[in-house]
């Protein structure tokens, strides 16, 4: 059964750093996400991505936050300078349609721990 | 509460029992999903229920969708041990643009005893 497979499992980075966290979707979907979850709080919508652009992102999606799909198969969230708070549980996602049918398909996802 | 608040927050069962979990929501819903996570590892896809259906079943799960209430049910009927997990239920909003947003709840902990 197709997946969407990330890297790395986990990430352990000095505040400042630069993180680039790796997504490879599932191979004909369409539509990209990146959400987080800070232990013990709700899943959090970062940042979509269709057609090699942003569609929408969150007030977390600052100007420390980039995303990238350099290849046609990789689908990459970038954090600049990384902060404390920004250790957290990475999910990357991806989907066939668009807006409102069909499932995501999520990954394991990366957990990153800022020092 | 915020959009997608699940309750309870733990739930703990003996197996073979059924296992019931809430989610209430604020605004309107395009649709709205389930997942599971078990602990430390991703999020599973269980079930999408669209907000013109009222009840959908697969396997052992049942949900329910009540927007009139705006609020939704997941049952796990006859539960195993291996459902131990965190459910969490995600509503997708009417939103402009061609993207896909959920709203995630802080999940029920479901612990089920052998």
């Amino acid at each position: 059964e197709p997946e969407v497979t990330q890297t790395p499992s986990h990430q352990v980075t000095q505040m400042g750093q630069e993180v680039i966290l790796r997504c490879v979707p599932i191979s004909n979907h369409l539509y990209f996400y990146w959400y987080r979850q800070i232990l013990g709080q709700k899943v959090e919508f970062l940042v979509s991505f269709y057609n090699n652009e942003i569609s929408e992102k969150s007030e977390i999606f600052d100007d420390q936050f980039s995303v990238e799909r350099p290849d046609g198969s990789n689908f990459t969230l970038k954090i600049r300078s990384t902060k404390l708070e920004d250790s957290a549980m990475y999910f990357c996602a991806s989907s066939l349609s668009g807006r409102g049918s069909g499932e995501l398909f999520f990954g394991e996802g990366s957990r990153l721990t800022v020092l | 509460s915020q959009q997608g608040e699940e309750d309870p927050q733990a739930l703990s069962i003996q197996e073979g029992e059924n296992a019931t979990m809430n989610c209430s929501y604020k605004t309107s819903i395009n649709n709205l999903q389930w997942y599971r996570q078990n602990s430390g590892r991703g999020l599973v896809h269980l079930i999408l229920i669209r907000s013109n259906e009222r009840e959908k079943h697969s396997g052992r799960l049942r949900v329910t969708l009540d927007t009139s209430k705006k609020s939704s049910s997941l049952l796990i009927t006859a539960s195993r041990a291996a459902d131990t997990a965190s459910y969490f239920c995600a509503t997708e909003i009417f939103n402009a643009g061609n993207n896909r947003k959920l709203i995630w709840g802080l999940g029920t902990s479901l612990a089920v005893n052998p």
